[in-house]
């Protein structure tokens, strides 16, 4: 079944514009991961955030977690155009599997 | 330092016919993973490989599905009597030793199996 559920399923913003997107999860995980993916194209690994740890800075991009609230927020400040991506969230347990959400559609307007 | 590497990226095969797959990791990585993407949709994990051995299969159906990650050369994941329903993107990634999965996976760009 299906373990991080991202939120919104779509978002559409102006360029220049903070994009937010949240991910929520069933069970007790080791770590929480983003991942992008363009249009037909593999992933690219954004940024891991691990349980013991509530937030995370990478250039644009802030992670919140909050294990309390099984759920964790990606923000993109100041989006480009080609932050047009899908992006799904990923939680990882003690074991090797990562079970991956549904994804959000991000289209950002020029 | 190339990534993780599939081919081929895009493969047509009739119903009946056998799919096969390849991933060759990144170099040093001796953990291989394979997931399976439908249209608009999550990854979902399908198998867990180190050299020479399966650890987890839970993912992968049971029947027309197998994988492999050979002593040498790469990790091969096969469909045998393909069907429409097998039509998706698979993806393999792999992981250093010693990280075991709980860590970064590094994603290949994918192969889109087209089932006609």
């Amino acid at each position: 079944s299906q373990q991080g559920e991202e939120d919104p399923q779509a978002l559409s913003i102006q360029e220049g514009e903070n994009a937010t997107m949240n991910c929520s999860y069933k069970t007790s995980i080791n770590n929480l991961q983003w991942y992008r993916q363009n249009s037909g194209r593999g992933l690219v690994h954004l940024i891991l955030i691990r349980s013991n740890e509530r937030e995370k800075h990478s250039g644009r991009l802030r992670v919140t977690l909050d294990t309390s609230k099984k759920s964790s927020s990606l923000l993109i400040t100041a989006s480009r155009a080609a932050d047009t991506a899908s992006y799904f969230c990923a939680t990882g347990d003690s074991s090797y599997k990562l079970i991956f959400g549904s994804g959000t559609r991000l289209l950002v307007r020029p | 330092n190339a990534g993780v590497m599939q081919n081929p990226r895009h493969l047509v095969r009739r119903r009946g016919q056998e799919a096969r797959l390849r991933c060759s990791p990144m170099k040093g990585h001796s953990h291989v993973y394979w997931y399976r993407q439908l249209p608009e949709e999550g990854l979902k994990f399908m198998v867990y490989l180190q050299k020479e051995n399966i650890i987890d299969e839970s993912g992968m159906p049971k029947e027309r599905f197998s994988a492999e990650f050979p002593k040498e050369g790469p990790s091969i994941l096969r469909i045998q009597q393909v069907v429409r329903g097998d039509s998706a993107a698979y993806f393999c990634a792999s992981s250093p030793p010693g990280q075991g999965g709980v860590g970064e996976q590094y994603f290949g760009p994918g192969t889109r199996l087209t089932v006609t």
